[in-house]
């Protein structure tokens, strides 16, 4: 099955300073690449995915690069905020259709401190 | 709109016991996943619902199941709990495969 491993475990940055954290995944199938974000006592929420018909995605600070030959996707965050402290978690799908349906496969996920 | 609403929030329950978690999905989306999450295995997928019916399955024993009523709302059971059954339980709903939404997630400890 899909594998998908996420580095580093923890990052701790300056406010202001750029974070980038990266994944790689296992199986060439998956298409479907998306971040969550989670605070304490939260559930992940989605602030940016891509699809693998796309190299690059950007929303404000937030910007995702995938490169499918090597099998790996990466988070970029810029301008970074104490706000943007929490839990970041990388996830692989295959998307639908087969023995797909509603699975994403996580990475063990990175604690992002941003400190004032 | 409203978002994933999960509960209870919190549940605590003896060894051997059973317990029943719900999820009432975003409005319109008609899949329904559920994870386990804890500290040391992170974030598993356990099972997906589409319209009342299980489409997909996690490597989890038999003692989890779900289902998936006509409204799109899901209740996730777990039979004769173990201590090590004690996660963070969460529930995603999407329109289409892609994009869950995930609730706060129900807190289960097993005593």
């Amino acid at each position: 099955g899909e594998n998908v491993e996420q580095h580093p475990s923890t990052l701790s940055v300056q406010e202001g300073d750029s974070a980038v954290i990266k994944c790689t995944y296992s199986d060439s199938a998956s298409n479907y690449f998306p971040w969550y974000k989670q605070e304490l006592g939260k559930g992940p929420q989605l602030i940016i995915d891509i699809r693998s018909n796309v190299g690059e995605k950007k929303d404000q600070r937030i910007a995702v690069t995938l490169n499918k030959t090597a099998k790996h996707f990466s988070l970029h965050i810029t301008e970074t905020q104490p706000e943007d402290s929490a839990v970041y978690f990388c996830a692989a799908s295959i998307g639908a259709g087969g023995t797909s349906y509603g699975k994403l496969t996580f990475g063990q996920g990175t604690i992002l401190t941003v400190h004032p | 709109k409203a978002g994933v609403t999960q509960t209870p929030r919190y549940l605590i329950k003896t060894r051997g016991q059973q317990v029943t978690l719900s999820c009432s999905p975003i409005s319109g989306h008609r899949s329904v996943s559920w994870y386990q999450q804890t500290p040391g295995q992170g974030l598993q997928f356990l099972f997906e619902y589409f319209s009342e019916t299980q489409r997909n399955k996690g490597n989890f024993p038999g003692r989890f199941s779900g289902r998936q009523f006509s409204n799109s709302r899901s209740e996730m059971n777990v039979s004769t709990l173990e201590l090590g059954d004690s996660a963070l339980y969460l529930c995603a709903s999407s329109s289409h495969s892609y994009g869950y939404t995930f609730g706060s997630g129900t807190r289960l400890t097993v005593v």
